[in-house]
């Protein structure tokens, strides 16, 4: 049983394409998250939602729109996708969005901007 | 705001021997602390965290890890490392609520490498 599973794993594109990558959760929890992670590894959050509102929205193009259609789904759309977009998308949830809480990661998106 | 600092971005040790992963963070506070490990292709798995009490905190898989205020450090050990210890090892810092929201603050990572 996969607690966070993110579709699709691998996501090959063109500059200027729009794609979306999805999340979903089946632990109940209220908060999700989008992280970015680059090639150096560099970990940064992107986005929080807590019960389908956003609460967390770093510096992050508007190209990037966080959607959660309900609290267990939190999909990332990218529009006009850019060379520097190439990156590790992870999602995250967490039971109130409490720092003290546990975070629970997904396997990653991996997405490649040609 | 908060921030952490890894100092080593690779680290080599021989299996059965003792690590210890360095994290220094930069907070006015008590912050919370966590250490995160990334195995190859996997997401994040919580290894410990720290908010206040004791400062040696016990983790899964036989991590440890130490908060020392005046050294503004959170080091993460293990005695004997196994070879399925290779991995990304992420320390993160987290103001306490009411300073600058839910956010985690992540380090670059230390790869760590287990030689035979």
């Amino acid at each position: 049983d996969t607690a966070v599973s993110q579709t699709p794993k691998y996501l090959v594109t063109q500059m200027g394409n729009d794609k979306s990558i999805k999340c979903e959760q089946n632990l109940g929890h209220d908060t999700m998250y989008w992280y970015k992670q680059d090639s150096k590894k560099f970990l940064k959050i992107m986005f929080s939602y807590n019960n389908k509102e956003l609460i967390i929205n770093e510096t992050v193009p508007n190209r990037f729109s966080p959607k959660s259609p309900d609290k267990a789904h939190l999909n990332l759309h990218i529009n006009s996708l850019e060379l520097g977009d190439s990156a590790v998308y992870f999602c995250a949830s967490s039971q109130e969005g409490r720092l003290r809480e546990t975070q629970y990661f997904g396997p990653g998106t991996r997405l490649l901007v040609l | 705001a908060q921030s952490v600092t890894q100092p080593d971005i690779h680290i080599t040790v021989s299996e059965g021997a003792s690590l210890e992963l360095r994290c220094n963070y930069s907070y006015g506070a008590t912050p919370y602390l966590f250490w995160y490990v990334q195995s190859p292709g996997q997401g994040l798995q919580l290894l410990l965290k720290y908010f206040s009490g004791d400062t040696l905190v016990q983790g899964i898989k036989g991590f440890e890890a130490e908060f020392k205020r005046s050294q503004s450090s959170f080091n993460l050990r293990k005695p004997s490392v196994h070879w399925s210890d290779a991995a990304e090892y992420f320390c993160a810092v987290g103001a306490p609520e009411g300073d600058s929201g839910y956010a985690l603050n992540f380090g670059k990572g230390t790869s760590l490498l287990v030689t035979p």
